[in-house]
């Protein structure tokens, strides 16, 4: 069965350092979002990406986070310049199509800032 | 006021129980709505899809209720696996998934 995957299962870093997020998104699947959930606290939604641009992003996706999808098959996060308040679980979903379709969740990338 | 609201539990229930978990959402623009289940550390998962006619997986049987902007989960027969916390998730006019905080269980033998 086609999964979404996401690397690094875990990444620690400094604050101020940069950090990028990877994602695989499953194949013939249109649509890309990434959510963030800090530790204790409810899934949040962080942005969303079709046809190679932002369609949506929320008040947490501020000017320190950036999405791309530089191939045909991965789709990143990054973010610049790494808050304590960063720290989070990140998770990329994808569907195939926007409406009524179930968002596939990746396992999630655990990001630590010390 | 919270967008999806759900008790947060835990409810403690012995195998074989059944047991209910309530949703209220405040967009009346939503369009579609989830149950997903979360285990500790993992990424959602969905369990099943909310319609307004009712629907039923297995032992798992989801209502909407668009009047009364409430969305349930019954779980009959409950097993040791289906601890978990559950997540009640509507979407809004962009179709992005708005999560409430979830509502734990744990099933004891």
């Amino acid at each position: 069965e086609p999964e979404v995957t996401q690397t690094p299962s875990h990444q620690v870093t400094q604050m101020g350092q940069e950090v990028i997020l990877r994602c695989v998104p499953i194949s013939n699947h249109l649509y890309f979002y990434w959510y963030r959930q800090i530790l204790g606290q409810k899934v949040e939604f962080l942005v969303s990406f079709y046809n190679n641009e932002i369609s949506e992003k929320s008040e947490i996706f501020d000017d320190q986070f950036s999405v791309e999808r530089p191939d045909g098959s991965n789709f990143t996060l990054k973010i610049r310049s790494t808050k304590l308040e960063d720290s989070a679980m990140y998770f990329c979903a994808s569907t195939e199509r926007s409406s009524y379709n179930e968002q596939f969740f990746g396992p999630g990338t655990r990001l630590t800032v010390l | 006021r919270k967008e999806v609201e759900q008790d947060p539990g835990p409810f403690n229930v012995p195998e074989g129980a059944t047991v209910a978990f309530n949703c209220t959402y405040s967009n009346s623009a939503s369009q579609s709505f989830f149950w997903y289940r979360q285990d500790c550390r993992k990424e959602p998962k969905l369990l099943m899809s909310v319609y307004s006619s009712g629907n039923e997986d297995g032992r798992f049987t989801a209502q909407l209720n668009r009047a009364s902007q409430y969305i349930s989960l019954l779980i009959r027969d409950s097993k040791l696996s289906d601890s978990a916390t559950y997540l009640c998730v509507a979407t809004d006019s962009s179709y992005k998934l708005i999560f409430g905080s979830g509502t734990r269980l744990l099933v004891r033998p």
